[in-house]
């Protein structure tokens, strides 16, 4: 079936470095939606990408689409200590209809 | 807006024993999901209602687990009987359609001795 994997499953970098997560999927997506879980929260929605080869930032986070439409990044500029959680990337399973299979997610420690 | 709401906040049961988890949606979002999160890993689709509908039940264990969304507001998942793999953290979320994303609520946090 669709899989959706992501790479580093975990990262610790001192605070002022950057970080990088990959997600590659098996099946070529309509879309990609990154969210983010604090440690002992609830995953947060941060962006969706649709287009292939998409580029978006926000402030120190950069998410890139691939060409392909299989694979996505996101790069976080000079980490800080409220960086700190897990970042997951999902697919929609199937098409564009929902069904979002989440991928088993990167996380991040910043040491101050 | 008011975020999605769930209840209980945490939950402690013997195996074999039934449970429920509530979830009240975002107002006026379509599309419900119940989605299980292990310890570790990424959230698993349990069900995804479309208003009262059920749209994806591929991955929900029938034999124990049971979810209904009356009147396409409110959703209940139950698990009946509860084992020992069923310990995780019970998250709800809704979105305003299919494809838009996902608002998640605090979670359930099950734990099944």
């Amino acid at each position: 079936g669709q899989q959706v994997m992501q790479i580093p499953q975990y990262q610790h970098v001192q605070e002022g470095e950057d970080f990088t997560t990959y997600c590659n999927s098996s099946t070529t997506l309509s879309n990609i939606q990154w969210y983010k879980q604090r440690p002992g929260g609830h995953p947060v929605f941060l962006i969706q990408l649709v287009k292939s080869g998409e580029v978006k930032k926000q402030k120190r986070l950069t998410f890139q689409f691939g060409e392909a439409k299989k694979n996505s990044s996101l790069h976080i500029t000079a980490t800080q200590t409220t960086d700190v959680g897990t970042y997951f990337c999902a697919g929609p399973r199937g098409g564009n209809t929902g069904k979002l299979i989440f991928g088993q997610g990167t996380t991040l420690q910043v040491k101050p | 807006e008011a975020g999605v709401a769930q209840s209980p906040r945490y939950k402690i049961i013997e195996k074999r024993q039934s449970v429920a988890f509530w979830c009240n949606p975002i107002s006026g979002h379509a599309t419900l999901y119940w989605y299980q999160q292990i310890l570790g890993q990424g959230p698993k689709l349990l069900i995804q209602f479309q208003n009262n509908g059920v749209v994806d039940d591929s991955q929900l264990p029938k034999d124990r687990f049971s979810a209904e969304r009356l009147k396409g507001v409110d959703s209940t998942l139950k698990i009946q009987p509860a084992k020992l793999e069923d310990s995780a953290v019970y998250l709800c979320a809704s979105s305003v359609s299919g494809n838009s994303p996902l608002h998640f609520g605090n979670g359930t946090r099950l734990t099944v001795t």
